[in-house]
């Protein structure tokens, strides 16, 4: 199994800002992925972020507005740049750890721009 | 591609009833599917894994089938309880390395 924390747990910007959500798995991963769920929706994902390797984003997704960084086997941050209301959302950090096919998520980080 | 669906939309049941989530795929052809629980505002908490020669796995009150020439799944929750009211969400991997695809999800209440 894996255990993933992340922080923010939830926040609240101004628009035009930006914001960092950081995630730490408890073991080391390769396959991770950054998911939204904007409300009353179910998930949506952004990107998978493998260590060694750029992110690869989703359709409708673009590095500039959610650069991610993946520095390491265990630990990850997606950074919501210049934000408007639509991108409140609950965003959402998942690990495939290998040898098991049962994917894990974070608690989620409630991001609310006024 | 591969579309998942799931029915009802929404539930409310007593407490100690039996009851039967179900969710639907239109491509047959996956890897493996993946039911989880999400309470509001929350992360998923994975509940059971169905890989696609399994046809059911259990844990505790919960037991959940595949059948993937009819494209279904359904999570079966025996003696239900307050604690169970969340949204119940289904995910099917098409293949392995790929990423999953999501159900809408079933808001499941049960009343004491």
């Amino acid at each position: 199994s894996a255990v993933i924390s992340q922080k923010p747990s939830r926040d609240i910007c101004q628009r035009g800002t930006s914001l960092t959500i950081q995630c730490q798995v408890d073991s080391q991963v390769t396959m991770m992925f950054w998911y939204r769920q904007q409300p009353g929706q179910s998930l949506t994902l952004i990107a998978t972020a493998n260590q060694g390797s750029e992110a690869t984003y989703e359709s409708g997704f673009v590095i500039d507005k959610f650069p991610i960084s993946r520095p390491n086997l265990t630990f990850s941050t997606l950074t919501v740049s210049n934000m408007s209301p639509e991108d409140s959302s609950i965003y959402l950090c998942s690990v495939l750890p290998q040898a098991t096919d049962t994917q894990y998520f974070g608690p989620g980080t409630r991001l609310t721009v006024l | 591609k591969q579309e998942v669906t799931q029915i009802p939309a929404a539930l409310s049941v007593p407490e100690g009833e039996n009851l039967v989530l179900n969710c639907s795929f239109t491509d047959s052809a996956i890897y493996n599917l993946q039911w989880f629980r999400q309470d509001p505002g929350k992360g998923l908490t994975s509940l059971l894994l169905i890989q696609s020669s399994q046809r059911e796995q259990t844990s505790g009150r919960l037991n959940a089938s595949l059948d993937k020439s009819s494209g279904r799944s359904t999570l079966y929750i025996a003696a239900s309880q307050p604690g169970d009211s969340a949204t119940y969400l289904c995910a099917v991997r098409p293949n392995y390395g790929q990423n999953f695809v999501f159900g809408p999800g079933t808001r499941l209440s049960v009343l004491p």
